[in-house]
């Protein structure tokens, strides 16, 4: 069965730091991958996608996510962070089979420190 | 940009009254869903909608929960009689083709069953 893991539910960073946000997926044929963000009493906003190519993407805000197959990883990292980054991230799997839909992470809150 | 829309923001209603949560839809896109959320838990699947049907729906869909498209442009979920655990925000999303595109999400619905 498809799945997505984000084993980290908090992470906290002081501004200016490098962040990396983990998320592991479970699908058996090529899977479209997306990270989202939500602010507090928000909407879901599309950081970056992968579908194929390079598997290094870039995403808006400065975030980037790097796709390794052998892994089943698509972790996303941001090398400076700023406070209005401070948000929940979700990690989502898009299926291909049957019904497109997605799949997401049970996210991960990031704090950011002053 | 165009954007999904969802109405109303807020919703509280007690417990055994029914609720409609209003969607409209990116315009060209053909392939609708509900996703809800409950506070401090992940995005959940609750059904995807094309071609004026369901295509899937998971097992939190039950028959308590219906959709509907009523015009060329709305984008509806009924719940007939809710419930305590009812309460959630509730995210409408769409997309233009199956799998290439990315899921684009209005800002939710809160509910609120008291």
């Amino acid at each position: 069965a498809q799945s997505v893991t984000q084993p980290d539910i908090h992470i906290t960073v002081s501004e200016g730091a490098s962040l990396e946000l983990r998320c592991n997926y479970s699908y058996g044929a090529t899977p479209y991958l997306f990270w989202y963000v939500q602010s507090p009493g928000q909407g879901l906003q599309l950081l970056l996608k992968y579908f194929s190519g390079d598997t290094l993407v870039q995403g808006i805000k400065g975030f980037e996510a790097e796709f390794k197959r052998s892994q089943s990883s698509f972790n996303l990292r941001k090398p400076s962070v700023h406070w209005s980054d401070a948000a929940e991230y979700f990690c989502a799997v898009g299926t291909t089979s049957g019904t497109y839909k997605y799949i997401f992470g049970t996210g991960t809150r990031l704090k950011v420190l002053a | 940009e165009p954007e999904v829309t969802q109405t109303p923001s807020h919703q509280v209603t007690q417990m055994g009254q029914e609720v409609i949560l209003r969607c409209v839809p990116i315009s060209n896109h053909l392939y609708f869903y509900w996703y809800r959320q409950i506070l401090g838990q992940k995005v959940e699947f609750l059904v995807s909608f094309y071609n004026n049907e369901i295509s899937e729906k998971s097992e939190i869909f039950d028959d308590q929960f219906s959709v509907e498209r009523p015009d060329g442009s709305n984008f509806t979920l009924k719940i007939r009689s809710t419930k305590l655990e009812d309460s959630a925000m509730y995210f409408c999303a769409s997309t233009r083709d199956r799998a290439v595109s990315p899921l684009h999400f209005g800002n939710g619905t809160r509910l609120t069953v008291t």
